[in-house]
């Protein structure tokens, strides 16, 4: 069955970067691009950016431009997403999501089990 | 950005009850819209594509319907599962969108 697993919950003080990682099973990797997708506590979902599996390119939300890298590792099948200069309001729970079919923008049909980043000092 | 408005914010319904989800785009979307069900401490699940497109899996109690700006989420007969905040998303452009969620509380 398709699979999106993901690292565990992280502490991290201000400044400083996390890079939390995704890792797949159940399809093949390079035919499906992967999104990420952060929710703040208690707030709705915002979309980060998207990585192609197939080639790498990525598309980062222009909030996060500068501070967010997404990339792959083929050979694990694996996805991994970085954030520089951690702020507080970077805290939230941070998802993979597979894009279904042909469109980079969604729908997103499978899911990471989430990973909790919070920011504090 | 293209913003994506749903109403109601919350709504309070009973076991049995048909409930109904809008969701408005600033701009047209054409049939780019999906529908999500997210319960607490969980990840979001697809329930609905390209406006009405139903995920493999999903009941069929669940449906979608509208294009251009105006879609609705529609629940026929609400079962105890289905309890949860539900988030539309445009697919059309970027970048990808999602509302601010509709809350299916019980009464």
């Amino acid at each position: 069955q398709i699979q999106l697993v993901q690292s565990g919950a992280e502490v991290k003080k201000p400044g400083a970067s996390v890079k939390v990682s995704c890792k797949t099973s159940g399809y093949s990797f390079t035919s499906y691009d992967i999104a990420w997708v952060r929710q703040a506590p208690g707030q709705g979902l915002e979309w980060m950016g998207y990585i192609s599996a197939y080639n790498g390119n990525t598309n980062y939300a222009q909030k996060l431009q500068g501070r967010v890298t997404m990339t792959t590792d083929t050979s694990t099948s694996t996805v991994y997403m970085e954030v520089r200069s951690l702020r507080s309001d970077d805290t939230a729970v941070y998802y993979c999501a597979r894009i279904r079919g042909i469109g980079v923008a969604g729908p997103f049909d499978y899911w990471g089990q989430g990973t909790l980043v919070t920011v504090s000092s | 950005d293209i913003q994506m408005t749903q109403s109601p914010s919350s709504v309070s319904a009973s076991v049995g009850d048909r409930v109904t989800i809008t969701c408005r785009a600033s701009q047209g979307i054409s049939s780019w819209l999906a529908w999500y069900q997210q319960k607490p401490g969980k990840a979001p699940k697809l329930l609905i594509y390209a406006a009405s497109s139903l995920q493999s899996g999903v009941p069929s109690r669940f449906s979608g319907s509208g294009s251009g700006t105006d879609f609705t989420l529609t629940i026929s007969s609400l079962q105890p599962e289905d309890f949860a905040t539900y988030y539309c998303q445009q697919a059309n452009t970027f970048p990808p969108t999602f509302g601010q969620g509709t809350k299916v509380e019980i009464k």
